[in-house]
């Protein structure tokens, strides 16, 4: 079973360019998440959906945006990439929203804005 | 103050020892989650509860709701469990502690 799917691996972009996260759930899970992971802090969410057709800010969402494209696909959009974007992100998913669902996540996206 | 803290940042064990990591939140949860990041970044959970204690294999945890306080613990350590342990706590939405790497050597 592939689980939660998060293309690409890597990516480098320059100051200002744009780019999309794809994330991608096998699981029929209604809730889907984006983090980012930084050195020395925990995940921070950055949006989520919790369920087809919705999406909502988490704890850092300025400078990017997502689309719930239907109920397996989650993307995460940089549309000006800034050095303090460069990060390593994770998609997730769970059944249902917030802590009372086991969440599954990707294997996450490392991305450097130089 | 964060949210939720874990303790020791930082371990090391020789193969064999038992090995506690303990986590402390300050927030109402629903449910806490015990998750392991391998070396390569993948992020697995481990346990979910909520009370009481919950075993699988060598990895035993154990929540007390009223002290708002949670530990990992493994017994019989091997260096493949060498990783970094994540304590999540959450109502509506998680909250993740910042981590706890441990090396364990032959």
């Amino acid at each position: 079973n592939a689980g939660v799917t998060q293309t690409p691996k890597f990516q480098v972009l320059k100051t200002g360019q744009s780019m999309t996260l794809q994330c991608a759930q096998d699981m029929n899970h209604n809730s889907m998440y984006w983090y980012r992971q930084d050195p020395g802090m925990g995940l921070r969410l950055i949006y989520y959906s919790a369920s087809e057709g919705t999406t909502d800010k988490g704890e850092v969402p300025n400078g990017y945006n997502v689309s719930r494209l239907n109920k397996r696909e989650f993307s995460l959009r940089l549309e000006s990439a800034a050095p303090s974007q460069t990060s390593v992100y994770f998609c997730a998913s769970s059944t249902g929203q917030g802590g009372l669902s086991e969440a599954f996540f990707g294997q996450g996206t490392r991305l450097t804005v130089v | 103050k964060n949210e939720v803290e874990q303790s020791p940042q930082n371990l090391t064990a020789q193969e064999g020892e038992f090995i506690t990591i303990n986590c402390s939140y300050s927030v109402g949860i629903s449910a806490l989650h015990w998750l392991q990041q391998h070396p390569g970044g993948g992020i697995v959970s481990l346990f979910m509860l909520s009370s009481g204690k919950k075993k699988h294999g060598r990895l035993i945890a154990t929540i007390n709701i009223q002290e708002k306080h949670s530990s990992l613990h493994i017994t019989a350590s091997h260096p493949r469990d060498s990783a970094v342990y994540i304590c999540a706590v959450g109502a509506d939405k998680l909250i993740f502690g910042t981590g706890t790497r441990l090396q364990v050597f032959p």
